[in-house]
């Protein structure tokens, strides 16, 4: 299985600021998924990062808000734009796994915005 | 209607009891389902995947009913250790991404 780290593990931001977060595997993928989690609940896809091409975001997220770059194989990064407390969640990335369709998550960024 | 739906516990149950959790999705075009485990403040990891013929990996049992459009998942002889949420995933056909359900809390009592 992908070994996955994300950095920072954890933030407490203002809100009005931004924060960049960091997605590392230790081998070559062709997808990279980000998801958000919030409190309570469970995990909604932000947007798919495919190297070399812009991210695919899913219904509900914009490019300005979460701009995402995915320079190479085995990094993405995932900014969250001019927070406002509802961004208070945390953010996991995702590359496929083995099987068809399975997917090993990172350990999560825990960010609060105050 | 969510894509997926899950009741959301929470379970208590007893060590050595069996307990069944159950998960209904709402596209008939889903082609893929799986069970994922989330222990608390850690990321979600792989339980098993789901088959059409259902399938057995030691104590846990997943089934598939496609006419109602609901997978369930049965622990036989439940440990402490099986204590956590586990999430309801579909992939519908044609997508990549995956459709969490809200999962459901299993407690085991010693």
């Amino acid at each position: 299985s992908a070994v996955i780290s994300q950095k920072p593990s954890r933030d407490i931001c203002q809100r009005g600021t931004s924060l960049t977060i960091q997605c590392q595997v230790d081998s070559q993928v062709t997808m990279m998924f980000w998801y958000r989690q919030q409190p309570g609940q469970s995990l909604t896809l932000i947007a798919t990062a495919n190297q070399g091409s812009e991210a695919t975001y899913e219904s509900g997220f914009v490019i300005d808000k979460f701009p995402i770059s995915r320079p190479n194989l085995t990094f993405s990064t995932l900014t969250v734009s001019n927070m406002s407390p509802e961004d208070s969640s945390i953010y996991l990335c995702s590359v496929e796994g083995g099987q068809a369709y399975e997917q090993y998550f990172g350990p999560g960024t825990r960010l609060t915005v105050t | 209607r969510k894509e997926v739906e899950q009741d959301p516990g929470p379970f208590n149950v007893p060590e050595g009891a069996t307990v069944a959790f159950n998960c209904t999705y709402s596209n008939s075009a889903s082609q893929s389902f799986f069970w994922y485990r989330q222990d608390c403040r850690k990321e979600p990891k792989l339980l098993m995947s789901v088959y059409s013929s259902g399938n057995e990996d030691g104590r846990f049992t997943a089934q598939l009913n496609r006419a109602s459009q609901y997978i369930s998942l049965l622990i036989r002889d439940s440990k402490l250790s099986d204590s956590a949420t586990y999430l309801c995933v579909v992939i519908r056909t044609g997508a990549n991404n995956l459709f969490f359900g809200t999962g459901t809390r299993l407690t085991v009592i010693p």
